[in-house]
Protein backbone atom coordinates (compact mmCIF):
# COMPACT_ATOMS: atom_id res chain seq x y z
CA UNK A 1 0.00 0.00 0.00
CA UNK A 2 0.69 3.84 -0.42
CA UNK A 3 2.25 5.72 2.29
CA UNK A 4 3.22 9.35 2.38
CA UNK A 5 5.75 10.26 5.03
CA UNK A 6 6.43 13.96 5.82
CA UNK A 7 8.22 15.91 8.43
CA UNK A 8 9.47 17.30 11.22
CA UNK A 9 5.70 17.56 12.30
CA UNK A 10 6.41 20.39 14.29
CA UNK A 11 8.98 23.57 13.92
CA UNK A 12 9.42 27.21 15.54
CA UNK A 13 12.41 29.02 13.59
CA UNK A 14 13.68 32.55 13.72
CA UNK A 15 12.99 35.47 11.12
CA UNK A 16 15.55 34.74 8.63
CA UNK A 17 16.44 31.66 9.35
CA UNK A 18 16.57 28.83 6.51
CA UNK A 19 13.94 26.06 6.45
CA UNK A 20 13.77 22.41 4.88
CA UNK A 21 10.56 19.69 4.99
CA UNK A 22 11.05 16.98 3.52
CA UNK A 23 8.45 14.53 1.84
CA UNK A 24 8.51 11.09 1.07
CA UNK A 25 6.25 8.59 -0.35
CA UNK A 26 6.38 4.86 -0.60
CA UNK A 27 4.43 2.36 -2.90
CA UNK A 28 3.96 4.04 -5.71
CA UNK A 29 5.87 4.69 -8.69
CA UNK A 30 5.97 8.22 -10.46
CA UNK A 31 3.79 9.92 -8.84
CA UNK A 32 2.22 13.76 -8.89
CA UNK A 33 3.67 15.50 -6.06
CA UNK A 34 1.86 18.85 -4.53
CA UNK A 35 3.30 21.60 -1.60
CA UNK A 36 0.01 23.13 0.08
CA UNK A 37 0.04 25.82 2.98
CA UNK A 38 -2.77 26.33 5.24
CA UNK A 39 -2.71 29.77 6.91
CA UNK A 40 -4.54 30.08 10.37
CA UNK A 41 -8.07 30.15 9.80
CA UNK A 42 -7.56 30.05 5.43
CA UNK A 43 -7.81 27.24 3.18
CA UNK A 44 -5.13 25.35 0.91
CA UNK A 45 -3.22 27.13 -1.11
CA UNK A 46 -0.79 25.49 -3.89
CA UNK A 47 2.98 26.50 -3.65
CA UNK A 48 4.20 23.93 -5.79
CA UNK A 49 3.64 20.95 -8.02
CA UNK A 50 5.48 18.61 -9.57
CA UNK A 51 4.93 15.84 -12.39
CA UNK A 52 8.40 14.22 -12.69
CA UNK A 53 11.90 14.54 -11.22
CA UNK A 54 13.45 18.22 -11.72
CA UNK A 55 9.92 19.74 -13.02
CA UNK A 56 9.13 21.69 -10.63
CA UNK A 57 6.20 24.48 -11.39
CA UNK A 58 5.22 27.36 -9.08
CA UNK A 59 1.85 28.90 -8.25
CA UNK A 60 2.45 31.24 -5.84
CA UNK A 61 5.42 33.90 -6.34
CA UNK A 62 7.87 34.08 -2.81
CA UNK A 63 10.84 33.28 -0.87
CA UNK A 64 9.94 29.34 -1.30
CA UNK A 65 11.44 27.12 -3.36
CA UNK A 66 10.83 23.29 -3.61
CA UNK A 67 12.98 20.62 -5.61
CA UNK A 68 12.39 16.96 -6.46
CA UNK A 69 15.84 15.11 -6.73
CA UNK A 70 14.05 11.63 -6.70
CA UNK A 71 11.12 10.31 -7.85
CA UNK A 72 9.37 10.06 -4.44
CA UNK A 73 11.09 12.87 -3.10
CA UNK A 74 9.94 16.36 -2.57
CA UNK A 75 11.60 18.99 -0.45
CA UNK A 76 10.33 22.38 0.56
CA UNK A 77 13.13 25.06 1.51
CA UNK A 78 13.43 28.71 1.94
CA UNK A 79 16.92 30.43 2.62
CA UNK A 80 15.63 33.28 4.89
CA UNK A 81 12.30 32.80 6.53
CA UNK A 82 9.56 35.85 7.14
CA UNK A 83 6.42 35.99 9.61
CA UNK A 84 3.88 35.27 7.06
CA UNK A 85 5.53 31.77 6.07
CA UNK A 86 3.75 30.63 9.09
CA UNK A 87 1.14 28.18 8.91
CA UNK A 88 0.58 24.16 8.27
CA UNK A 89 2.17 22.39 5.45
CA UNK A 90 0.74 19.70 3.62
CA UNK A 91 2.92 17.84 1.23
CA UNK A 92 0.10 15.29 -0.88
CA UNK A 93 0.66 13.04 -3.68
CA UNK A 94 -1.82 11.92 -6.64
CA UNK A 95 -1.47 9.35 -9.60
CA UNK A 96 -0.72 11.13 -13.07
CA UNK A 97 -3.30 12.55 -14.69
CA UNK A 98 -5.11 13.75 -11.56
CA UNK A 99 -8.87 13.77 -12.39
CA UNK A 100 -9.15 10.25 -12.21
CA UNK A 101 -8.28 10.17 -8.32
CA UNK A 102 -7.84 11.74 -5.47
CA UNK A 103 -4.67 13.65 -3.61
CA UNK A 104 -3.78 11.67 -0.45
CA UNK A 105 -1.95 14.23 2.14
CA UNK A 106 0.71 13.68 4.58
CA UNK A 107 0.08 14.50 8.42
CA UNK A 108 1.84 18.60 7.82
CA UNK A 109 4.25 20.34 9.25
CA UNK A 110 3.23 22.96 11.45
CA UNK A 111 5.65 25.88 10.63
CA UNK A 112 5.60 28.99 13.29
CA UNK A 113 8.14 31.96 12.69
CA UNK A 114 9.40 34.01 15.51
CA UNK B 1 -6.43 33.28 -11.29
CA UNK B 2 -9.00 30.47 -11.28
CA UNK B 3 -11.31 30.19 -7.99
CA UNK B 4 -13.41 28.32 -5.91
CA UNK B 5 -15.59 30.25 -3.30
CA UNK B 6 -17.56 28.70 0.03
CA UNK B 7 -18.90 30.51 2.72
CA UNK B 8 -16.42 29.91 5.60
CA UNK B 9 -19.69 29.49 8.05
CA UNK B 10 -19.54 27.77 10.75
CA UNK B 11 -22.92 26.54 9.69
CA UNK B 12 -24.41 25.29 12.70
CA UNK B 13 -27.13 22.20 12.63
CA UNK B 14 -28.95 20.02 15.21
CA UNK B 15 -27.76 16.14 14.89
CA UNK B 16 -30.24 14.43 13.15
CA UNK B 17 -30.47 17.62 10.24
CA UNK B 18 -29.25 17.27 7.06
CA UNK B 19 -26.66 19.63 6.29
CA UNK B 20 -25.94 21.67 2.71
CA UNK B 21 -22.39 22.76 2.22
CA UNK B 22 -22.46 25.01 -1.26
CA UNK B 23 -19.36 25.93 -3.48
CA UNK B 24 -19.02 27.81 -6.98
CA UNK B 25 -16.32 27.91 -9.43
CA UNK B 26 -14.92 29.68 -11.81
CA UNK B 27 -13.34 27.55 -14.56
CA UNK B 28 -15.65 26.26 -17.02
CA UNK B 29 -13.05 23.88 -18.39
CA UNK B 30 -13.35 22.01 -14.64
CA UNK B 31 -13.78 18.50 -15.13
CA UNK B 32 -13.89 16.72 -11.37
CA UNK B 33 -14.86 17.84 -8.37
CA UNK B 34 -13.81 16.65 -4.80
CA UNK B 35 -14.97 17.27 -1.18
CA UNK B 36 -12.61 16.96 1.38
CA UNK B 37 -13.02 17.05 5.57
CA UNK B 38 -10.51 18.24 7.63
CA UNK B 39 -10.63 18.01 11.18
CA UNK B 40 -9.00 20.57 13.67
CA UNK B 41 -5.00 20.00 13.15
CA UNK B 42 -5.13 17.14 11.15
CA UNK B 43 -5.07 16.79 6.87
CA UNK B 44 -7.80 16.48 4.26
CA UNK B 45 -9.75 13.55 3.35
CA UNK B 46 -11.67 12.14 0.88
CA UNK B 47 -14.85 11.93 1.08
CA UNK B 48 -16.30 12.45 -2.62
CA UNK B 49 -16.02 12.80 -6.05
CA UNK B 50 -18.09 13.77 -8.78
CA UNK B 51 -17.36 13.90 -12.41
CA UNK B 52 -21.24 14.33 -14.22
CA UNK B 53 -23.66 16.52 -13.31
CA UNK B 54 -26.62 15.48 -11.01
CA UNK B 55 -26.46 14.11 -7.57
CA UNK B 56 -23.96 10.78 -6.40
CA UNK B 57 -24.69 9.38 -3.18
CA UNK B 58 -22.47 7.44 -0.60
CA UNK B 59 -24.05 6.31 2.38
CA UNK B 60 -24.95 9.85 4.02
CA UNK B 61 -23.41 12.13 1.98
CA UNK B 62 -24.69 13.25 -1.62
CA UNK B 63 -22.48 15.72 -3.73
CA UNK B 64 -24.35 17.58 -6.52
CA UNK B 65 -23.05 19.05 -9.49
CA UNK B 66 -24.47 21.26 -11.89
CA UNK B 67 -21.94 22.58 -14.20
CA UNK B 68 -23.78 24.95 -16.33
CA UNK B 69 -24.31 27.15 -12.71
CA UNK B 70 -20.84 26.28 -12.06
CA UNK B 71 -21.60 24.95 -8.32
CA UNK B 72 -21.44 21.54 -6.37
CA UNK B 73 -22.72 20.61 -3.44
CA UNK B 74 -22.30 18.40 -0.75
CA UNK B 75 -25.35 17.48 1.51
CA UNK B 76 -24.92 15.29 4.81
CA UNK B 77 -28.15 13.04 6.00
CA UNK B 78 -28.80 12.77 9.56
CA UNK B 79 -25.59 14.68 10.63
CA UNK B 80 -23.80 13.29 13.90
CA UNK B 81 -21.32 15.37 16.27
CA UNK B 82 -18.44 14.01 14.40
CA UNK B 83 -19.25 15.21 11.16
CA UNK B 84 -18.21 18.72 12.70
CA UNK B 85 -15.61 19.58 10.41
CA UNK B 86 -14.18 21.78 8.17
CA UNK B 87 -15.39 20.75 4.15
CA UNK B 88 -13.34 21.99 1.65
CA UNK B 89 -14.14 21.46 -2.08
CA UNK B 90 -11.53 21.30 -5.04
CA UNK B 91 -11.57 21.43 -8.54
CA UNK B 92 -9.68 20.31 -11.04
CA UNK B 93 -6.97 22.63 -13.32
CA UNK B 94 -4.92 20.14 -15.30
CA UNK B 95 -2.14 18.75 -12.73
CA UNK B 96 -3.65 19.58 -9.49
CA UNK B 97 -6.07 20.43 -7.35
CA UNK B 98 -7.36 24.09 -6.06
CA UNK B 99 -9.46 24.44 -2.42
CA UNK B 100 -11.52 26.89 -1.59
CA UNK B 101 -11.11 28.36 1.98
CA UNK B 102 -13.55 25.38 3.45
CA UNK B 103 -17.18 25.42 5.45
CA UNK B 104 -16.84 25.14 9.19
CA UNK B 105 -19.85 22.79 9.75
CA UNK B 106 -20.86 22.43 14.08
CA UNK B 107 -23.40 19.70 14.66
CA UNK B 108 -24.72 20.15 18.30
CA UNK B 109 -26.40 17.80 20.09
Amino acid sequence: SQTIHQWPATLVQPVGSPLSLECTVEGTSNPNLYWYRQAAGRGLQLLFYSVGIGQISSEVPQNLSASRPQDRQFILSSKKLLLSDSGFYLCAWSVAKLNTGELFFGEGSRLTVL
Amino acid sequence: QKEVEQNSGPLSVPEGAIASLNCTYSDRGSQSFFWYRQYSGKSPELIMFIYSNGDKEDGRFTAQLNKASQYVSLLIRDSQPSDSATYLCAVDNTDKLIFGTGTRLQVFP
